[in-house]
C-alpha cells in the first residue's frame, strides 16, 4: 500500500520568513511520482511540481524550491521569504507508475502573517 | 486557470436528492478524474475515465455513478444524498499517465 504522511498540520510564519514542509511517503514500487498542490483560501488545488522517482535533483522555481530524498523516503517543499499570498493548504501527493490515482496526504495549512 | 472546468460552483440540496456535477476538461486530455475532499477523509480517489471508458475507480459509492461522453466531458451523478456526502468535488484531466490538472471544484451541501 502506498503512503503520503505530511505530520506538520498548520504552520503559522511571519512575512518574508522561510517555511519547510515536510513530506514522507510509503510505497513499494521502484517508479513512482511525487507531487505537491496547494489550494488557496478560493478553493481551488493548483500544481506546484512533479517529481520521479529516478530523478533526485532538487528544483527550484522562484521562491518555492523541493528536496527529493529517496534514502528518507521524504520530499519537503520550502518557500523563502514567504509572502502573505502563500497563505495556503500544501498538498504532497503520491502515484505509481502504473496507477492512475493521487493518493494525497493530509495537507499542512500555511499561514502567513504581514 | 488550469483549463478544466467544472459546474456548478455551489450546489445546495436536500437529503435524498439526485444531483450532477459536470466537467470539462482541458483541451486534449484524454483522462478525467474524479476527487472528493472532505473534512473527514481528506482527498479521495473517486473514478477515472480515459476516452470514454472508465479506466479505474476508487472509494466510490454504489449511489455514485460517473460517464464521460464522445466530447470528453465528464458527469459524475450523486443519488439518494446523504448529509455526509457534502463535501467539495473536484475534478482532474491528464494526457494520459501523467500531470492532473484539477478544476475549480464543485461545492455540495446537503441539507
Amino acid at each position: 500500500a502506498q503512503k503520503v504522511t505530511q505530520a506538520q498540520t498548520e504552520i503559522s510564519v511571519v512575512e518574508k520568513e522561510d517555511v519547510t514542509l515536510d513530506c514522507v511517503y510509503e510505497t513499494r514500487d521502484t517508479t513512482y511520482y511525487l507531487f505537491w498542490y496547494k489550494q488557496p483560501p478560493s478553493g481551488e488545488l493548483v500544481f506546484l511540481i512533479r517529481r520521479n522517482s529516478f530523478d533526485e535533483q532538487n528544483e527550484i522555481s522562484g521562491r518555492y524550491s523541493w528536496n527529493f530524498q529517496k534514502s528518507t523516503s521524504s520530499f519537503n517543499f520550502t518557500i523563502t521569504a514567504s509572502q502573505v499570498v502563500d497563505s495556503a493548504v500544501y498538498f504532497c501527493a503520491l502515484r505509481r507508475s502504473n496507477d492512475y490515482k493521487l493518493s494525497f496526504g493530509a495537507g499542512t495549512t500555511v499561514t502567513v502573517r504581514a | 486557470d488550469s483549463g478544466v472546468t467544472q459546474t456548478p460552483k455551489h450546489l445546495i440540496t436536500a437529503t435524498g436528492q439526485r444531483v450532477t456535477l459536470r466537467c470539462s476538461p482541458r483541451s486534449g486530455d484524454l483522462s478525467v478524474y474524479w476527487y472528493q475532499q472532505s473534512l473527514d477523509q481528506g482527498l479521495q480517489f473517486l473514478i477515472q475515465y480515459y476516452n470514454g471508458e472508465e479506466r479505474a475507480k476508487g472509494n466510490i459509492l454504489e449511489r455514485f455513478s460517473a460517464q464521460q461522453f464522445p466530447d470528453l466531458h465528464s458527469e459524475l451523478n450523486l443519488s439518494s444524498l446523504e448529509l455526509g456526502d457534502s463535501a467539495l468535488y473536484f475534478c482532474a484531466s491528464s494526457p494520459e499517465l501523467n500531470t492532473q490538472y484539477f478544476g475549480p471544484g464543485t461545492r455540495l451541501t446537503v441539507l
